[in-house]
């Protein structure tokens, strides 16, 4: 168990509809990351927060976006849904510094049909 | 640009058998590298990092990797798989900046026969 929690674990949804991941980062740790796995891109990396502000975007599309609230749980938001969006989004979180680890969560498997 | 390269897709063995599995990265200024496993079903679990100092670390399960400044290379190795490293093997980039995001390569399909 790694110390970051994501929920919901699995979901399925239609085309076009809006979605909500959240992840709890490990005690202390500031930083959340978010990354999508998918059969053909591999892990790309989507965004990261610092202590409730974005720090740097990756392959993030426009529908998506996040956010990461005083209590330092992150909120990843997926709109406008398409089948290519079917994958499995995972939150990471770190203490922010020089050498730290980044540490996973067990992901939410999003399923769009 | 920034990208971490694994040779090899899909690997596999039969138990006892030596392991290596290539990666190479391509980023600019100094780095911090990860190997990554994710068993079957699982979240990705951190085997093994290099930040700096001796360039061959050691990790979890028997796994080592050595890092190639000159190559650019960090390459994971195992002297004898078990059944149970059947799993997919990523290698990972970061610069040393605090908070830089992971770069992940596409990852490495182990596959160990008993």
């Amino acid at each position: 168990d790694s110390g970051v929690t994501q929920t919901p674990k699995h979901l399925i949804t239609a085309t076009g509809q809006r979605v909500t991941l959240r992840c709890s980062p490990r005690s202390g740790d500031l930083s959340v990351y978010w990354y999508q796995q998918s059969l053909d891109q591999g892990l790309q990396f989507l965004i990261h927060y610092y202590n409730g502000e974005e720090r740097a975007k990756g392959n993030i599309l426009e529908r998506f976006s996040a956010q990461q609230f005083p209590d330092l749980h992150s909120e990843l938001n997926l709109s406008s849904l398409e089948l290519g969006d079917s994958a499995l989004y995972f939150c990471a979180s770190s203490v922010f510094g020089q050498g730290d680890t980044i540490y996973f969560g067990e992901g939410s498997w999003l399923t769009v049909v | 640009a920034q990208s971490v390269s694994q040779h090899n897709h899909h690997v596999i063995l039969s138990e006892a058998a030596s392991l290596e599995l290539g990666c190479n990265y391509s980023y600019g200024g100094t780095v911090n590298l990860f190997w990554y496993v994710q068993y079957p079903g699982q979240h990705l679990q951190l085997l093994l990092k290099y930040f700096s100092g001796d360039p061959l670390v050691k990790g979890i399960k028997g796994f080592e990797a050595e890092f190639i400044k000159s190559k650019f290379s960090f390459n994971l190795r195992k002297p004898s798989v078990q059944w149970s490293d059947t799993a997919e093997y990523f290698c990972a980039v970061r610069g040393n900046q605090a908070g830089t995001a992971l770069i992940f390569g596409k990852g490495t399909t182990l596959s160990v026969s008993s």
